[in-house]
């Protein structure tokens, strides 16, 4: 089983509301990756966490806060968010961060939409 | 740095046809390279990857890619192609450089969008 499921599949807020995405994998992958993609173009790494701890963060503005609870769960919780950020985002998982060789599995997405 | 280019932004194939996404790329040290492929409105399913070893790569629902050093070229193909393979299609590279190799995220190409016509 190769599943990495995301909720909800579709978000629309205001730029004031807080809301939170979530990622679910029961695969026993140690790295959680979120991706942003505009549409007609590829994904853009946001944040890697390795064994539950955020290990890359790139660059991107804190309005965007991510959290992993358990080695299963990753969060985006989103804050003050501008129409720029309306995105699909992408949550991914593999077995052992750091792999090389390690495949990224991804999840459905999160299409958001702020207004 | 580390890189993979998409030359073309669509490819146009009739059903029954084989077909060819092309892919180069650009790496400092031992290619980690894959396809993943993107349905409208869905996430990303991985269809292969090359490691090391035979240079013809087989993966899910019939598709293989061959991997030339010479050519830095690692494109996707099919023998015969199906109205449902019309998808975006991604080429990725590991990238080993930015983070000292410990972290393995992937950079994309830009896609290639597979149009087959019956």
């Amino acid at each position: 089983d190769t599943e990495v499921t995301q909720t909800p599949k579709h978000l629309v807020m205001g730029m004031t509301n807080k809301k939170s995405l979530k990622c679910e994998q029961h695969m026993g992958h140690r790295a959680m990756y979120w991706y942003k993609q505009k549409a007609k173009k590829p994904p853009e790494l946001m944040f890697v966490y390795s064994y539950e701890k955020l290990s890359i963060n790139e660059s991107v503005p804190s309005r965007f806060s991510p959290e992993c609870p358990n080695s299963s769960l990753l969060n985006l919780h989103l804050h003050a968010l501008q129409p720029e950020d309306s995105a699909l985002y992408l949550c991914a998982s593999s077995h052992v961060p750091g792999g090389q060789q390690e495949t990224q599995y991804f999840g459905p997405g999160t299409r958001l939409l702020v207004l | 740095a580390q890189s993979v280019a998409q030359p073309e932004d669509q490819v146009n194939v009739a059903e029954g046809n084989p077909l060819t996404v092309k892919c180069t790329y650009s790496v400092s040290g031992n290619p980690y390279l894959f396809w993943y492929v993107q349905y409208p409105n869905r996430g990303l399913q991985f269809l292969l990857k090359y490691i090391t070893g035979d240079n013809l790569v087989k993966g899910s629902y019939g598709f293989e890619a061959e991997f030339n050093k010479s050519q830095t070229s690692f494109h996707l193909k099919k023998p015969s192609a199906l109205v449902s393979d019309s998808a975006l299609y991604f080429c990725a590279v590991r990238d080993i450089t930015k983070y000292g190799g410990s972290q393995g995220n992937l950079i994309f190409g830009k896609g290639t969008k597979l149009s087959v016509k019956p």
